[in-house]
């Protein structure tokens, strides 16, 4: 049972490339989120998603974009990448009733 | 909007001590009061939970937390702390109902938790 998987799990862009970081869950789960961790600022939600087919901001989705692509996946996408976007970050999933986040093992990000 | 506050970015407590982390929440409606831990290099997982019922709440390894709504607080504590506590710890906030996961979650900014030998 995989739970929660982030690929990839490091990656160094130049200012202004694009990625996109990739997650699955397989615990059929309705909902999914996307978090950045910096050092003293904790967990900041950037978009999260109800379900398939709708997706909603967090606190900090300036620069992002993201794409529930079936109830499976949901993909987070830097179009431009800027160096105040390096960070640690955490896709999860929440089932309902369940009221409890799975988060993935996180994919640390690096902006040169 | 719901927001969380977690008073201590670094708590240093002796082994064997009373560990206590603070956090005050905000919400408009009766909230769901989680703490999560982060141990180095890895993803957060889960200690305990309030949703409704017991305002008391025991989680894994020992923690307990206590809603207390006049507060508008969920302080996480453990009588007496162990070497393997040593971990970064984060209280969040949700407003969802029970008939729906479709909410945001919110975190506050951690507390790294040291302990002394």
């Amino acid at each position: 049972n995989a739970g929660v998987t982030q690929t990839p799990k490091f990656q160094v862009l130049k200012t202004g490339q694009s990625m996109t970081l990739q997650c699955a869950q397989d615990m059929n789960h309705n909902s999914m989120y996307w978090y950045r961790q910096d050092p003293g600022m904790g967990l900041r939600l950037i978009y999260y998603s109800a379900s398939e087919g709708t997706t909603d901001k967090g606190e900090v989705p300036n620069g992002y974009n993201v794409s529930r692509l079936n109830k499976r996946e949901f993909s987070l996408r830097l179009e431009s990448a800027a160096p105040s976007q390096t960070s640690v970050y955490f896709c999860a999933s929440r089932g309902p009733g369940a009221n409890v986040l799975t988060f993935g093992a996180g994919s640390r990000l690096t902006v040169l | 909007a719901q927001s969380v506050t977690q008073l201590g970015s670094h708590v240093s407590v002796s082994e064997g001590a009373l560990v206590l982390l603070r956090c005050n929440y905000s919400s408009s409606v009766p909230p769901y009061l989680f703490w999560y831990v982060q141990y180095p290099n890895q993803g957060l997982q889960l200690l305990l939970k309030y949703t409704t019922g017991a305002t008391l709440v025991k989680g894994i390894n020992g923690f307990e937390a206590e809603f207390k709504k006049s507060e508008t607080s969920f302080h996480l504590t453990k009588p007496s702390a162990h070497m393997s506590d040593a971990a970064e710890y984060f209280c969040a906030v949700s407003e969802s109902n029970r008939y729906s996961s479709a909410s945001k979650i919110i975190f506050g900014s951690g507390t790294r938790l040291s302990i002394r030998p």
